[in-house]
Order: structure tokens, then sequence, then C-alpha cells
């Protein structure tokens, strides 16, 4: 029954990986966003999509590339991970462009 | 660019009582949305309640009811009877109507709420 699901929950990964964060909504929305949460608890979106076409891009490191397969999955590829990129990150999708369901968060360590 | 402040780090009250979180925004914009989200420690956002700016009256769910001001850009949450499960993060959040395609939220900084038994 869950709405929106990412994987992995936690990750903790050496500086200077590759790692991948996935996310599926069931909820047949249109839109999905990623945002980031830092130590300090503050929220930023970082990017959204649209029927496949990114349609934000914020102010994000090109290390952080979104990639759809399908209109149901957005998920988070991260190269080259640096220890400011330790976060807590959110998917998340809507319909009503209004309203956003959020994923439970992945926190990502970086050691 | 929006900005949304939350002016309360943290706030403490005791279990029952009414509490009142203060947010203020920032924007040229004339018809946008406010949103009060909470995350409690298993980490989930969830949807307290929304405001549409065009709307003159206040939001109210539950025991959730805000109080909007939209010459002071003001929008404070209200926790009547407040309950244990109430103690969470609770961030006030801004968007804008879009032009072309969906915007994202702007967040405040959150308040930490603790209901105390």
């Amino acid at each position: 029954d869950t709405a929106v699901s990412q994987t992995p929950k936690y990750l903790v990964t050496q500086m200077g990986n590759d790692k991948s964060i996935k996310c599926e909504q069931n909820l047949g929305h249109d839109t999905m966003y990623w945002y980031k949460q830092d130590s300090k608890k503050f929220l930023k979106i970082m990017f959204s999509y649209n029927n496949k076409e990114l349609i934000i891009n914020e102010t994000v490191p090109n290390r952080f590339s979104p990639k759809s397969p399908d209109k149901a999955h957005l998920n988070l590829h991260i190269n080259s991970l640096e220890l400011g990129d330790s976060a807590v990150y959110f998917c998340a999708s809507s319909q009503d462009w209004t309203r956003r369901f959020f994923g439970p968060g992945t926190r990502l360590t970086v050691l | 660019a929006q900005t949304v402040t939350q002016s309360q780090p943290e706030m403490s009250v005791q279990e029952a009582e009414t509490v009142t979180l203060s947010c203020t925004y920032d924007t040229s914009e004339n018809n946008y949305y406010l949103f009060w989200y909470k995350q409690p420690p298993s980490r989930q956002m969830i949807l307290v309640i929304r405001q549409e700016a065009y709307k003159q009256q206040n939001a109210t769910e539950n025991r959730f009811s805000v109080n909007f001001q939209k010459a002071a850009k003001s929008f404070s949450l209200k926790i009547s009877d407040s309950q244990l499960g109430d103690t969470a993060m609770y961030f006030c959040a801004f968007m804008k109507q879009p032009g072309g395609g969906a915007d994202g939220l702007t967040f405040g900084k959150g308040t930490h709420l603790i209901i105390q038994p």
C-alpha cells in the first residue's frame, strides 16, 4: 500500500564512490521530485520530473543526475560522492501540483 | 525569490495545551499556496494543512488551524488540545502558482515542537 517508496533507507559509503537511490510511486502521478534535507533539517528541492522531462533543476552539482525509466520511477544517481553530500534525500510525487506525497527518505552518510 | 521564515527553532508545551507556531514569508506573487508539513521522528513528511492565498477563510483540519494574514505575509499554525503524537518538526512551506509546469516548495527551517506529558 506504500504510495511513495525509496530504497535504500540508509546508505553509508566512502568519499569518491558512485551511488544511486531508487524511488517508486504507485499513485499514477505525473510529477516526481527529489528534495535534500541537510543536517540542520533544511529542505530544498533538487529536481522535478514531469512526463520524463526535467522541469526544475536548482543549483545542484552535475554530479547529481536524476533518471526516470518510466512515469512511476525517478532514481537519483550521485557520482564522486563528497562529505557534504551527507543528508537525507526525499523523493515525492504529485498529480495535483499543490500536494506532495513524500517518500520515507534515504539517509546518506559519506565517510 | 521566495523566502520562508520560522522564528521559533524549538517550542515545548504540556499535553492538552494549545500552541501556535509562527511563519512569515516574503514574495511578490499574488497567487500562491502555503503549507504546514509535519516530520515526526520517523522522518516521514506529512502534510498537515494547506491554504490558498486567494481564499480569505482560514483553513482548518481537526485540531489544526491556521491564521493566514495575507497583507502581513504571515501564516501561523495553531494546534489545539496538543497530543504526545504531535511531537515533531513542523515546516512551513510556500509554493507559487506555476506558469508552465510544476514548481517546487520553498521550506522554512522548521520548528521542533515537543509535547510534554
